[in-house]
């Protein structure tokens, strides 16, 4: 069964950092791209950006490059999110997503919260 | 990296068809066959429902249809059902390995 599950979220004032994790199990973790995706409060789905199976490609949206990177560790079947100079827009829940014939799977979401 | 456009709302009744629209450019929709969708139940993870325009994952029913013409695409729910109820979200390949995700629209089953 394929699981994904992010921790790391909670409370950060404006330019400070945070890094999430996502934990994956149930499939070849190493052979897959993966998508971090993130909701605000009340809206909609935005993609946040993605890294290929050997963490050698990544690609993000405009309004994190620069500021975020994603990364993994095939070997703990993990990928990260590494957020800096955080600002208020980026309060969300950030999900994590295996991209493998549309994003296929997802976690559950962890809140991250951008506020003094 | 703008946003696909999606109606904000759609409904129907029970047994009836409904088709939410996604609606992009050249550099996306209409561009790739990369389109998916997904549904979304109010505080719970989005969950595949189309991948490809019209691929469905295993274990979704087939009441779910997608397809593509030009730079818009669509997801056509049929047989209504309660528990359809729910946000639809699609999903754009837009080239440079990147995606682009529509507004959302919120089906209610009347």
């Amino acid at each position: 069964e394929v699981q994904l599950v992010e921790s790391g979220g909670g409370l950060v004032q404006p330019g400070g950092s945070l890094r999430l994790s996502c934990a994956a199990s149930g499939f070849t973790f190493s052979s897959n791209w993966m998508d971090w995706v993130r909701q605000a409060p009340g809206k909609g789905l935005v993609w946040v950006g993605r890294i290929n199976g050997d963490g050698s490609s990544t690609s993000y949206a405009d309004s994190v490059k620069g500021r975020f990177t994603i990364s993994r560790d095939n070997p703990r079947n993990t990928v990260y999110l590494q957020m800096n100079s955080l600002r208020a827009e980026d309060t969300a829940v950030y999900y994590c997503a295996r991209d493998y014939d549309g994003l296929s799977y997802w976690g559950q979401g962890t809140l991250v919260t951008v506020s003094s | 990296q703008s946003a696909l456009t999606q109606p904000r709302s759609v409904s129907g009744s029970p047994g009836q068809s409904v088709t939410i629209s996604c609606t992009g450019t050249s550099s996306d929709v209409g561009g790739y066959i990369y389109v998916s969708w997904y549904q979304q139940h109010p505080g719970k993870a989005p969950k595949l429902m189309i991948y490809d325009v019209s691929k469905r994952p295993s274990g979704v029913p087939d009441r779910f249809s997608g397809s593509k013409s030009g730079n818009t695409a669509s997801l056509t729910i049929s047989g209504l059902q309660a528990e359809d109820e729910a946000d639809y979200y699609c999903c754009s390949y837009t080239g440079y390995s990147t995606l682009v995700f529509g507004g959302g629209t919120k089906l209610t089953v009347l």
